[in-house]
């Protein structure tokens, strides 16, 4: 089973709908990420949480909005979708101890979504 | 701020050795990362780096000079597989952030 899932998968929805992306992980990780991910421009930080009432914005946090239910579940939502925020979506976990690889980031599979 | 420098696409032939580069300006400097990513799918974890030097891992390494700004990732025997990209990630000392270089795109050709 996968560490760190994401649903949907893919998505396809119209301009100022209302659409909520999820993240769960069993890896027992205290931190969880949101990130997109563009042709050029990379991974880009939406919003991190480094436990459950931790909450912070990333460098491009605008017109999205997270919720941290649980320690295994970080969703995003996309409050009024605008074709600008078609992208890729990656989840990532990532535990705070002093842990080998530097406490690298896990990434989900990534969920494609469409704005039209 | 930070800045991460890395080359938009690479070629190289199978057997081969390639080298790709990676140069970073940050205010707090906590680690540099190597993700390999294959198109539509996730990164996932190649090396970490946070003192000077070369950490050697099977076909892949990775080399670090802090005062320098400077990483490389060398891919030995390449294969076909290896066509990728390969992401550079800097964590900030301050907030504990990765930031994402744009990634290098490697196409290994017979």
């Amino acid at each position: 089973d996968a560490d760190v899932t994401q649903t949907p998968r893919n998505r396809i929805t119209k301009t100022g709908k209302r659409i909520m992306l999820e993240c769960s992980q069993t890896k027992g990780h205290d931190r969880m990420y949101w990130y997109r991910q563009d042709p050029g421009l990379g991974l880009r930080l939406i919003y991190y949480s480094f436990d459950v009432k931790d909450i912070n914005k990333g460098e491009i946090s605008d017109g999205y909005s997270v919720s941290r239910q649980a320690q295994a579940k970080f969703s995003l939502s996309l409050e009024s979708a605008i074709p600008n925020q078609t992208a890729l979506y990656f989840c990532a976990t990532s535990d705070s101890g002093t842990g080998g690889h530097g406490n690298e980031q896990f990434f989900g599979p990534g969920t494609r979504l469409t704005v039209l | 701020g930070q800045n991460i420098d890395q080359p938009t696409e690479m070629t190289a032939t199978e057997g081969a050795i390639v080298q790709i580069n990676c140069t970073y300006q940050t205010s707090g400097f906590n680690g540099l990362f190597w993700y390999q990513q294959h198109a539509g799918e996730a990164p996932t974890f190649l090396s970490y780096n946070v003192l000077d030097g070369l950490e050697e891992k099977g076909r892949f390494s990775s080399f670090l000079s802090r005062s320098k700004g400077y990483s490389y990732l060398l891919l030995k025997e390449l294969q076909m597989k290896d066509s990728a990209s390969y992401l550079c990630a800097v964590r900030d000392h301050n907030t504990d952030k990765l930031i994402f270089g744009t990634g290098t795109r490697l196409q290994v050709f017979p």
